[in-house]
């Protein structure tokens, strides 16, 4: 059965610091997966998808096949990235994990 | 433009009551969703629209019904709603056609069932 799991609830970083948001499937299938940000007050927005191979607000995404991995990483995190982010595998329907609340401290 | 824009943003129920929640954008999506996120849950979908006149279950769907009344609106019936069925809907939409990759969300509605 396919699921996401993104391991960590919180995460904290410092303004300047590299920034990494986990996230592991599980699929039998060819994946499809995606980034998802919710700002404070803001409303649940598509942040990047892997297939674009695109860097969105300095973020970027590897899909790591053998690690069933897709970690969402930036080099130097700022204040303005603190949000909830999630992770969504397209299998059939999108299944999203569980978020992880990142606060970048100033 | 509003973008996706629901309505009501909180309810309280009684158990077996009915009601519809209702979504409208004027982002010319063709797909439309609805998801329901539970606490410790992601957000989980219940019925998608991949295009006008086309709905289609989700993961989640038994207890509700939609329609897709046009291209801007897609609403989600609770018939008799349950305790369970207590969370907060979200509805979403993309340009894309069958896609199952929502881009832009709604604000949600927090729906509590007594």
């Amino acid at each position: 059965a396919q699921r996401v799991t993104q391991p960590e609830k919180l995460l904290s970083v410092f303004k300047g610091a590299p920034v990494e948001l986990k996230c592991n499937y599980s699929y039998s299938g060819s994946p499809e997966l995606f980034w998802y940000v919710q700002y404070s007050r803001q409303r649940l927005q598509l942040l990047l998808r892997h297939i674009s191979r695109e860097s969105i607000k300095g973020f970027t995404a590897d899909l790591n096949k053998g690690e069933t991995s897709f970690h969402l990483k930036k080099p130097f995190a700022q204040e303005e990235d603190s949000a909830m982010y999630y992770c969504a595998l397209q299998a059939n329907n999108l299944f999203f994990g569980t978020g992880t609340r990142l606060t970048v401290i100033p | 433009n509003a973008g996706v824009t629901q309505t009501p943003k909180f309810q309280v129920l009684k158990t077996g009551q009915s009601m519809t929640l209702q979504c409208a954008q004027d982002m010319n999506h063709n797909s439309m969703y609805w998801y329901r996120q539970d606490p410790g849950m992601g957000l989980r979908l219940i019925y998608y629209s991949a295009s006008e006149g086309t709905t289609d279950k989700g993961e989640v769907p038994n207890g509700y019904n939609v329609s897709r009344l046009n291209k801007r609106e897609f609403s989600l019936r609770l018939e008799s709603a349950a305790p369970s069925q207590t969370s907060v809907y979200f509805c979403a939409g993309s340009r894309d056609f069958y896609s199952n990759q929502p881009q832009h969300f709604g604000d949600g509605t927090r729906l509590s069932i007594l």
